[in-house]
């Protein structure tokens, strides 16, 4: 069993739709949780970065944690097509410590 | 702004030979990390390091080696390239900070061995 599972996609949404991103987990001892956004033939950068359980919000970015079901979201609001990208979850027992990704979601809005 | 750079966005190498992917980090982060990234397996980490002449084998370390004698170079070295290992690589950094978590990205590389 994978320590992170992520369902690939491809995603395919509307502009203005409310997208929601999801990865499980197994290992929990995770108690650090990010979501990176990779835009094509560009490296990963950190999107949303939430320790433990709860909720933060960035603007259009939501980003959920519910460690009693191992389970993390992302919601976008009012998607725009520069959203379009491949989002990666990614978690961690520590910081400094070795960091574990969903295979990533492929998101496409379309305009 | 932090800035990660690696030495090559395309390479193509032969079987059997030896490569060298540079990877350069210009905050004086004490983290690097090298990782692979193929389609439906997503980021798998190949080997990192917390300091100068320190290293570490992540998940996949087989057919890799390393080299970290500067604080802000960190190489991967294919010993003898093989199909297989035909992937992007990702460099990344992060500070060795209690309060931060953040690893910062290089562009990647894309290796093709024929």
């Amino acid at each position: 069993q994978k320590e992170v599972e992520q369902d690939p996609g491809p995603l395919s949404v509307p502009e203005g739709a409310i997208v929601s991103l999801n990865c499980t987990y197994s290992n929990s001892a995770f108690q650090y949780f990010m979501w990176y956004r990779q835009y094509s033939r560009k490296g990963p950068e950190l999107l949303m970065y939430t320790y433990s359980s709860g909720n933060k919000e960035d603007g259009r970015f939501t980003a959920q944690v519910d460690k009693s079901s191992k389970y993390i979201s992302l919601f976008i609001r009012d998607s725009q097509p520069s959203d379009s990208a491949t989002y990666l979850c990614a978690m961690s027992r520590n910081t400094g410590n070795q960091f574990y990704f969903g295979t990533g979601t492929s998101l496409t809005v379309i305009p | 702004d932090v800035k990660v750079t690696q030495s090559s966005r395309y390479l193509v190498k032969r079987t059997g030979e030896k490569v060298f992917l540079e990877c350069v980090q210009d905050m004086d982060h004490e983290n690097m990390f090298w990782y692979r990234q193929d389609p439906g397996l997503g980021l798998r980490l190949i080997y990192f390091s917390y300091d100068v002449k320190m290293k570490e084998k992540g998940d996949i370390p087989e057919g890799y080696s390393v080299s970290r004698e500067k604080k802000e170079r960190f190489s991967l070295i294919l010993e003898s390239a093989s199909t297989n290992q035909t992937s992007m690589y990702l460099c990344a950094s992060s500070i060795l900070d209690v309060a931060n978590n953040e690893q910062f990205f290089g562009p990647g590389t894309r290796l093709t061995v024929l």
